[in-house]
């Protein structure tokens, strides 16, 4: 079965810092990968999705960006936080013959 | 205008009532659209998928209604622990656009 990882589970860092966020998925070849930001109240915000290694699309500019090192590893990075970009980090990945997005438990990010 | 809109709630109903959420889309060219159930300070777990002609997962039902483009959840027979934020989503036919609804706030009470 397939299992999706993020790490770490929550984070403090100050403004100014960076950021690198990792996400993993087992049991799956050549997955779609997506970064979401869910802020407090909120719904869901897309961030960056990737259909294969090195392929990265942006979909909210903004001071964070994303990689894919390895098929099943995606990367999300910030050089400088900002306060803004406190929230709840999801990553999620789909099988492109199909429509369903599995969600990581989620990285919890407070800018201070 | 956004592509999804749901009635934030939130819903406070007491346990064994029906329950039913509603969710409008905006774009008449969408594909395919799901119900994921979050519950607070986690992430969203597919609930069930949404098909044309209705369908029925134990206590829950979902239906599609394309021409005044909205989706509805049934919930029936409500235990605490349906208790949980409810989105629903929409993906247009291009893929890899999904639109998530802001969630729908459910409490079960004793």
């Amino acid at each position: 079965s397939q299992t999706i990882h993020q790490w770490p589970a929550t984070l403090v860092q100050p403004v100014g810092s960076p950021l690198s966020l990792e996400c993993t998925v087992e049991g799956t070849s050549n997955p779609n990968l997506y970064w979401y930001r869910q802020a407090a109240g909120r719904g869901l915000q897309l961030l960056f999705y990737s259909v294969g290694i090195g392929q990265i699309s942006s979909e909210v500019p903004q001071n964070l960006s994303a990689s894919r090192p390895q098929d099943r590893q995606f990367i999300l990075s910030s050089k400088k936080l900002l306060l803004s970009d406190s929230g709840f980090y999801l990553c999620a990945w789909m099988l492109s013959s199909y429509n369903e997005q599995f969600f990581g438990p989620g990285t919890r990010l407070t800018v201070l | 205008r956004k592509e999804v809109e749901q009635d934030p709630g939130p819903f406070n109903v007491p346990e064994g009532a029906t329950v039913a959420f509603n969710c409008t889309y905006s774009n008449s060219a969408s594909q395919s659209f799901f119900w994921y159930r979050q519950d607070c300070r986690k992430e969203p777990k597919l609930l069930m998928s949404v098909y044309s002609s209705g369908n029925e997962d134990g206590r829950f039902t979902a239906q599609l209604n394309r021409a005044s483009q909205y989706i509805s959840l049934l919930i029936r027979d409500s235990k605490l622990s349906d208790s949980a934020t409810y989105l629903c989503v929409v993906v247009l036919r291009t893929g890899n656009q999904f639109y998530f609804g802001t969630g729908t706030s459910l409490t079960v009470i004793p």
